[in-house]
């Protein structure tokens, strides 16, 4: 089915290790993004990309990094593992038209840090 | 700086009945979508609604409406003949029209349960 796919689904880290969470969507969206989900608090955007070879950062991009290599992929890397980035990690995308409306959640990453 | 709150962290509805769940948010802007968004166990995220601020007339979706009012700056999401699976997280959203993605706010959801 189209979609949105993240993997892994689950991961446990060690502080101070690095890691990289993949998104790949077959919609053909151009616009892509990360988000990440903690306890009592909504989605708080962390980098996006409107496009191959184009991203920016959102409002939580510390620690993180993206890059946009092909419109499918749009892979987040974890630098340097802290245990404040335990969370859960979504990918989302949507079509030119809405932009800012992201439309196709993948099923998320649940991450731990220890 | 916009925000958006769920004051109802937590509602229950029995099978079949209505249910109402509550957002607010603040802005200055006049030009904006506003968002409800479904997560069920599987925490997938799913938008159920979306409403634009110029339109007056509110959004329906099947067994999903919202009451939209501009003025008082309130979104709620009305659930009519509550089924099963609508047991969800539902986060309100906001976002800034004909802008990117760092305008998108999500509220703190409210965890919806259907009693059967």
């Amino acid at each position: 089915n189209a979609g949105v796919t993240q993997t892994p689904k689950f991961q446990v880290l060690k502080t101070g290790q690095s890691m990289t969470l993949q998104c790949a969507q077959d919609m053909n969206h151009e616009y892509m993004s990360w988000y990440r989900q903690d306890p009592g608090m909504g989605l708080r955007l962390i980098h996006y990309s409107v496009g191959a070879g184009i991203t920016d950062q959102g409002e939580v991009p510390n620690g993180y990094n993206v890059s946009r290599s092909t419109t499918e992929d749009f892979p987040l890397r974890l630098l340097s593992a802290a245990p404040s980035q335990t969370s859960v990690y979504f990918c989302a995308s949507s079509y030119s038209g809405a932009a800012n409306q992201p439309q196709h959640f993948g099923d998320g990453t649940r991450l731990s840090i220890l | 700086a916009q925000t958006v709150t769920q004051s109802q962290p937590e509602m229950s509805v029995q099978e079949a009945e209505t249910v109402t769940l509550s957002c607010t948010y603040d802005t200055s802007e006049s030009d904006y979508y506003l968002f409800w968004y479904k997560q069920p166990p599987s925490r997938q995220m799913i938008l159920v609604i979306r409403q634009e601020a110029y339109k007056q007339q509110n959004a329906t979706e099947n067994r999903f409406s919202v009451n939209f009012q501009k003025a008082a700056k309130s979104f709620s999401l009305k659930i009519s003949d509550s089924q099963l699976g609508d047991a969800a997280m539902y986060f309100c959203a906001y976002s800034l029209r004909g802008t990117s993605y760092d305008k998108v706010i999500f509220g703190p959801g409210t965890s919806l349960s259907v009693i059967p």
